[in-house]
């Protein structure tokens, strides 16, 4: 089964729209993170939530909102799509204890915008 | 500052050949290294981890890492590659202190294993 769920696999918006990618996990995890792939940067971080706190933010526009509405969920709000946010989109989780552990990716959401 | 270098950006060895593919890393203290594997259209998955101790780590797939400190590299290796391991190879560090959550990635080695 698989343990971190992204929905849907592929998406297709318009210029100006707006979307929502879902992630969940199912590994017990207390982190989860929010990671962008395209030809232009290969991982790109994004956002870091730990207990459903954000941590860390390395997007610089107010258009990618991260939503967690439960511990195991982090879902990542898109608003005003532009073409340059067509890539994958990947969540991934950690259990934080005591020090660091490796990171869990899912298969990813791949976007393209119109 | 936290980076990670991958100094090759395409390798291509033949099957049955051997492999290594460059790490180097920058940060104030040692980190947690590790390896993921992304093949065609998937997620990255965890090839190896090193944490502390013996600098020679084992991963899936018969592949292994060594930690050099002196260095600051954290290399992948494999005796003999096989057709299905071409894919891109990223190297990724982390802080070893509690409650930091940023994960620092290189810019990904792609593998090509040629008959």
């Amino acid at each position: 089964d698989p343990k971190i769920i992204q929905k849907p696999k592929y998406l297709v918006a318009v210029t100006g729209s707006e979307k929502i990618l879902i992630c969940e996990q199912y590994l017990g995890h207390n982190a989860m993170y929010w990671y962008r792939q395209s030809a232009k940067k290969p991982l790109e971080f994004m956002f870091s939530y730990s207990y459903q706190k954000l941590m860390d933010n390395q997007t610089a526009s107010s258009r990618f909102q991260p939503q967690s509405s439960k511990k195991n969920h982090l879902d990542l709000q898109i608003t005003a799509l532009k073409p340059d946010d067509s890539a994958t989109y990947f969540c991934a989780s950690s259990q934080e204890r005591g020090g660091a552990i490796e990171q869990y990716f899912g298969p990813g959401t791949r976007l393209t915008v119109l | 500052a936290q980076s990670v270098t991958q100094p090759d950006a395409r390798v291509t060895v033949s099957e049955g050949a051997s492999l290594q593919l460059r790490c180097k890393y920058s940060y104030s203290a040692t980190p947690y290294l590790f390896w993921y594997v992304q093949y065609p259209r998937q997620g990255l998955q965890l090839l190896l981890k090193y944490y502390s101790g013996d600098p020679v780590v084992q991963g899936v797939n018969s592949f292994e890492a060594e930690f050099s400190k002196s260095n600051s590299s954290f290399h992948l290796q494999k005796a003999s590659v096989h057709w299905s391991d071409s894919a891109v190879y990223f190297c990724a560090l982390k802080g070893p202190n509690t409650g930091n959550y940023k994960y620092v990635f290189g810019a990904g080695t792609r593998l090509k294993v040629i008959a």
